[in-house]
Order: structure tokens, then C-alpha cells, then sequence
């Protein structure tokens, strides 16, 4: 069974810009979750998707954005990029939200 | 979700048993016990979970005091391999909707 697949691995953007990321999940996980991890701040939860809805966001300014489409794949869109938010970011997939397969990331460095 | 403490950083010879404590004083009835790893810039990694009983799968055994408050997460024969940082989440399955709650976790160090 393929694990989660996090598309690209490595980003280098310019402040101002914008981003994209990509999540596949495990086939038949429905649930999507998406972390940003940075040195000072640990792992922090951005938001879940299940079956194409937002159910669940966190304490993060509306610049960062999410969709999940039909097949469960999901994106992560970061606008007017910052220099903090330079990370790596997480996707996560489960069949509920609890228990998580983990990506291995894009790290996103913003210049 | 309860909140947990772990010790920040703890080290083990290589081969021995890793016991890692957690203390999740505040956890009610419904939230179980998650056990997850990273290790260097890697994606966190499902280890184990439990929510009253001791449970043991081919990575780790998770024991749990009987009043739930605390709770160790043993490594039998640790490896080089097992270098990582450990995080303890409670968690209500019926309510998390996707989002864990890392704290710090603990720096286990496995030295040869």
C-alpha cells in the first residue's frame, strides 16, 4: 500500500509570492490533516479536510488556504508568502482523524 | 484534548530497554493515548495507543497506570534507529477531526 505522498519535496519562493502544496493520501483515508513545523513552534495542526469539507482549522492567518477534491487528494495554498513561514509543512492521512500516516514533507524556505 | 509533559530529553545504551514516561494527569474517560515518533526531518511516524489496558504491537508497549494519569512507553531492545523524538497525545477520537496536539516531546538519544 503507498503511503502518504507530499508533492514537492523541496520549494524555494520569494517573499510575496504564492505556493502550492500537494497531498496524496492513502487510498481508501478520507481524512487529510495539514502541519507546519518550524524550530520555534514545533508541529502545529493548520487544518483537516474530510471528504471534501473543512472540518476542523487552526490558529493560523487566512493567507493559508486548503482544498481536498473528490479522490481525496488535497492542496495547500500559502499567499503573500513571509519570511516565517519557512517550514517544513506536514500532511497527514486517516480513515477517521485519529490515527495519522504522515508525509514526508515539502520544506518550504521563503527568501 | 489533555494536556501531557514529557521530560525533554532522555538517552539510552543501545540493545537496553527505552522507557519513556508521559503524564497526562488531566485525561478523561474518552481520550486514549497516542504514542507517535520523528525522527530528523522526517514525518511523524503512529508507534502505539492505548486507552486503559497495556498494549504491545511490534515497535513498542505502551504501559498505563490504572488511574490513567500517567502513562510509559517501552522500547524493548532499543537501536541506533530508535533516535528520535517521542510525542504523547490524548486524544478523544470521537472529537480530535483530524488535529493532534504535539507538544515537545522527548529527544531520545540511543548511543552505541
Amino acid at each position: 500500500k503507498a503511503g502518504v505522498t507530499q508533492t514537492p519535496r523541496y520549494l524555494i519562493k520569494t517573499r510575496g509570492q504564492q505556493v502550492t502544496l500537494s497531498c496524496s493520501p492513502i487510498s481508501g483515508h478520507r481524512s487529510v490533516s495539514w502541519y507546519q513545523q518550524t524550530p520555534g513552534q514545533g508541529l502545529q495542526f493548520l487544518f483537516e479536510y474530510f471528504s471534501e469539507t473543512q472540518r476542523n482549522k487552526g490558529n493560523f492567518p487566512g493567507r493559508f488556504s486548503g482544498r481536498q477534491f473528490s479522490n481525496s487528494r488535497s492542496e495547500m495554498n500559502v499567499s503573500t508568502l513571509e519570511l516565517g513561514d519557512s517550514a517544513l509543512y506536514l500532511c497527514a492521512s486517516s480513515l477517521a482523524g485519529d490515527r495519522a500516516f504522515f508525509g514526508q514533507g515539502t520544506r518550504l524556505t521563503v527568501v | 484534548d489533555a494536556k501531557t509533559t514529557q521530560p525533554p530529553s532522555m538517552d539510552c545504551a543501545e540493545g537496553r530497554a527505552a522507557n519513556l514516561p508521559c503524564n497526562h494527569s488531566t485525561i478523561s474517560g474518552n481520550e486514549y493515548v497516542y504514542w507517535y515518533r520523528q525522527i530528523h526531518s522526517q514525518g511523524p511516524q503512529y508507534i502505539i495507543h492505548g486507552l486503559k489496558n497495556n498494549e504491545t504491537n511490534e515497535m513498542a508497549s505502551l504501559i498505563i497506570t490504572e488511574d490513567r494519569k500517567s502513562s510509559t512507553l517501552i522500547l524493548p531492545h532499543a537501536t541506533l534507529r530508535d533516535t528520535a523524538v517521542y510525542y504523547c497525545i490524548a486524544l478523544d477520537r470521537g472529537s480530535t477531526l483530524g488535529r493532534l496536539y504535539f507538544g515537545r516531546g522527548t529527544q531520545l538519544t540511543v548511543w552505541p
